[in-house]
């Protein structure tokens, strides 16, 4: 079954940088591209970051961009988000998702299966 | 960007009662939503996909509809475990944007 777990979270102070991981099992994990989504404590959800699956194309919601890059090793089932110059507004609980994408306009994998979450708590 | 609204933001229903919830779009995003439910203090669960597919597992009280800008999600019998918050996204265009949710509570 798709499993995808996330670690690295913690508490952080302003300024720092922390390295997301999520590491994906139950299917083929080079084949998928992949999401990072995070949510405020008590907020909803906010979209972040997503990776190609060959790693060739990225794109990050603007309040992150210089300052989050998202990565993959397909040889390790492992996607990565290096979270640098933390803010408060950092703050959230960083989940993974799978994106199939749209292969021949059929979207049915889209963002379908999440990780648990890991929390980033940034703050002095 | 494309923007998500959903009404209502919340509502209290009885055990039995048909729900519904409307997610707007702020231009046209064809089918391409889906519908996620969560529950307190964990990940969202896909419910529904291309705006009225259901995803595997989900039970069948689980609907969706619409197309273009507008779209519901219907739970045609709510039962006591559905009492969670529900979100859409749009995955037409990047950024990606979801919906602000709405929490649905058992009377």
């Amino acid at each position: 079954q798709v499993q995808l777990v996330e670690s690295g979270g913690g508490v952080v102070q302003p300024g720092r940088s922390l390295r997301l991981s999520c590491a994906a099992s139950g299917f083929t994990f080079r084949s998928y591209g992949m999401q990072w989504v995070r949510q405020a404590p008590g907020k909803g959800l906010e979209w972040v970051s997503v990776i190609w699956q060959d790693g060739s194309v990225e794109y990050n919601t603007d309040s992150v961009k210089g300052r989050f890059t998202i990565s993959r090793d397909n040889s390790k089932n492992t996607l990565y988000l290096q979270l640098n110059s933390l803010r408060a507004e950092d703050t959230a609980v960083y989940y993974c998702a799978r994106d199939g994408g749209c292969p021949g306009d059929r979207c049915y994998e889209r963002l379908d299966y999440w990780g648990q979450g890991t929390l980033v708590t940034v703050s002095s | 960007d494309i923007q998500m609204t959903q009404s209502p933001s919340s509502l209290s229903a009885s055990v039995g009662d048909r729900v519904t919830i409307t997610c707007r779009a702020s231009q046209g995003i064809r089918n391409d939503l889906v519908w996620y439910q969560q529950k307190p203090g964990k990940a969202p669960k896909r419910l529904i996909y291309t705006a009225s597919s259901l995803h595997s597992g989900v039970p069948s009280r689980f609907s969706g509809s619409g197309s273009g800008t507008e779209f519901t999600l219907t739970i045609s019998s709510l039962q006591p475990e559905d009492s969670a918050t529900y979100y859409c996204l749009q995955h037409n265009s990047y950024p990606l944007t979801f919906g602000p949710g709405t929490k649905v509570n058992i009377k």
